[in-house]
């Protein structure tokens, strides 16, 4: 089957510190992969995505390389801010219609 | 529009009710879904609908009955709801649904508590 394998949380960080979310998948078929961001009382977000091996997704300041050999997804961020306080999820996609979500990983930077 | 906008934004309920979400788009988009998402936890697939058309039911209990009025509309209706059903109940729509990277749009939720 298919399935996202976050690293736990939750995280605290400094701001301008620097950010790594694991994000391991296991998949049959050819995935898309994605990060979802959801901030406090509000819904999901498409932070970034990556649709093939060795693509790079990049958004506000985040980026997630696509790695076929290592199946992982893992999202960086060099300079965190306050705004950045968030619940970050990984996510994949084969050929349906199903998100496979990770467990979620809360990031919570202080100032 | 780039919005998926739900009503209401939080519901006490009790097991004896019938409520319904509401959930509404205006991007034409031709896929809609249903997830819940208990506290601390990924989203959970409920229901998907494609052209109108209810696509895939991830074994949901009949006490939640969705309803795909238009394009732009999705309901879930609840009735004789238990405590365990109390989360955040997110809609969400998609230009398609076959695409492996379509972008979900999702809604801020219903907030629901069922006592």
């Amino acid at each position: 089957g298919n399935s996202v394998t976050q690293m736990e949380g939750p995280v605290t960080l400094s701001e301008e510190a620097f950010l790594t979310i694991n994000c391991t998948y296991t998949a049959t078929g050819y995935p898309s992969l994605f990060w979802y961001v959801q901030y406090p009382g509000e819904g999901l977000q498409l932070l970034l995505k990556a649709t093939k091996a060795d693509d790079k997704g990049s958004n506000k300041g985040f980026e997630a390389t696509y790695r076929k050999e290592t199946t992982s997804f893992h999202l960086e961020k060099g300079s965190v801010q306050v705004s950045d306080s968030a619940v970050y999820f990984c996510a994949l996609r084969v050929n349906d219609y199903k998100l496979s979500f990770g467990a979620g990983t809360t990031v919570t930077v202080r100032a | 529009d780039t919005e998926v906008t739900q009503t209401p934004k939080h519901l006490v309920m009790g097991m004896t009710n019938k409520k319904s979400l509401k959930c509404e788009q205006h991007m034409g988009h031709r896929a809609m879904y249903w997830y819940k998402q208990k506290a601390k936890k990924p989203p959970e697939l409920m229901f998907v609908y494609s052209y109108e058309k209810l696509s895939i039911n991830e074994s949901v209990p009949s006490r939640f009955s969705p309803e795909c009025p238009n394009s732009s509309l999705l309901n879930l209706h609840l009735h004789a709801l238990q405590p365990e059903d109390s989360a955040l109940y997110l809609c969400a729509s998609s230009q398609g649904a076959g695409a492996t990277n379509e972008k979900l749009f999702f809604g801020s939720g219903t907030q629901l508590s069922v006592l």
